[in-house]
């Protein structure tokens, strides 16, 4: 089974205009961390953000956010005030269990197109 | 540049041919991951390292890959006898421990065509 569903697989976004990524994940442990990766045409993977599952406030970092809603298992990444650059793919990724060290498990991915 | 390096970036081959890639993680990093990437999918973990170690492999790595990190620092991944279905981006991660906010930090990846 999935354990991370990014069921946006296209989104558009004005330049200067917010934008929230979709990201939803499924696990049984109690412990686990959630992450955002931005994938640009080059192919590296940029880490962006990490909420872990114990912190209570949202995480941010700069124009990106994540609204993290434990209940619904719902991770979801906003990123404000979009630019030209941010045009690329993002990856949702959770890891499980309390040990570091552990494989990420990534969704499929959206792929954000930012419009002058 | 003190990330995580990659080489090659690209490479073609033959089927059946033998291929070797090389992985630089951050130097004061003990864990390393390889992870593989095809088209419109995220990645896929293939296989961990700490230290020298091989802690963790994927089913998805079978008996034609192997890796190594022989002395903890830079590791390789190989695949024998390649087939045209390991055409994909093989992606390299690293990190240090730091408990469960440990970040993996990837490589530029080397992708991978085999004709």
């Amino acid at each position: 089974a999935q354990k991370i569903t990014q069921t946006q697989p296209g989104m558009f976004v004005q330049e200067k205009e917010a934008v929230t990524l979709d990201c939803t994940y499924d696990t049984s442990d109690q412990s686990y961390g959630l992450f955002w990766y931005k994938q640009p045409s080059s192919g590296e993977m940029i880490f962006l953000i990490y909420q872990g599952s114990y912190d209570e406030q949202n995480a941010t970092e700069g124009r990106y956010s994540l609204n993290f809603q434990k209940a619904r298992k719902s991770a979801n990444l906003v990123i404000s005030a979009s630019q030209l650059g941010d045009s690329a793919m993002y990856f949702c990724a959770m890891r499980e269990g309390q040990n570091s060290g552990y494989a990420l498990n990534f969704g499929k991915g959206t792929s954000l197109l930012v419009t002058p | 540049d003190t990330g995580v390096s990659q080489n090659p970036r690209h490479k073609i081959t033959k089927r059946g041919q033998n291929v070797t890639f090389r992985c630089d993680p951050i130097s004061e990093h003990n864990r390393l991951y390889w992870y593989r990437q095809t088209l419109g999918q995220g990645p896929e973990f293939l296989t961990y390292f700490q230290n020298e170690a091989q802690l963790e492999k994927s089913r998805l790595l079978s008996d034609r890959f192997s890796a190594e990190r022989p002395k903890g620092s830079f590791s390789t991944l190989e695949i024998q006898r390649t087939e045209q279905g390991d055409s994909a981006m093989y992606l390299c991660a690293s990190s240090s421990p730091g408990g469960g906010q440990e970040t993996q930090y990837f490589g530029p990846g080397t992708r991978l065509l085999v004709l």
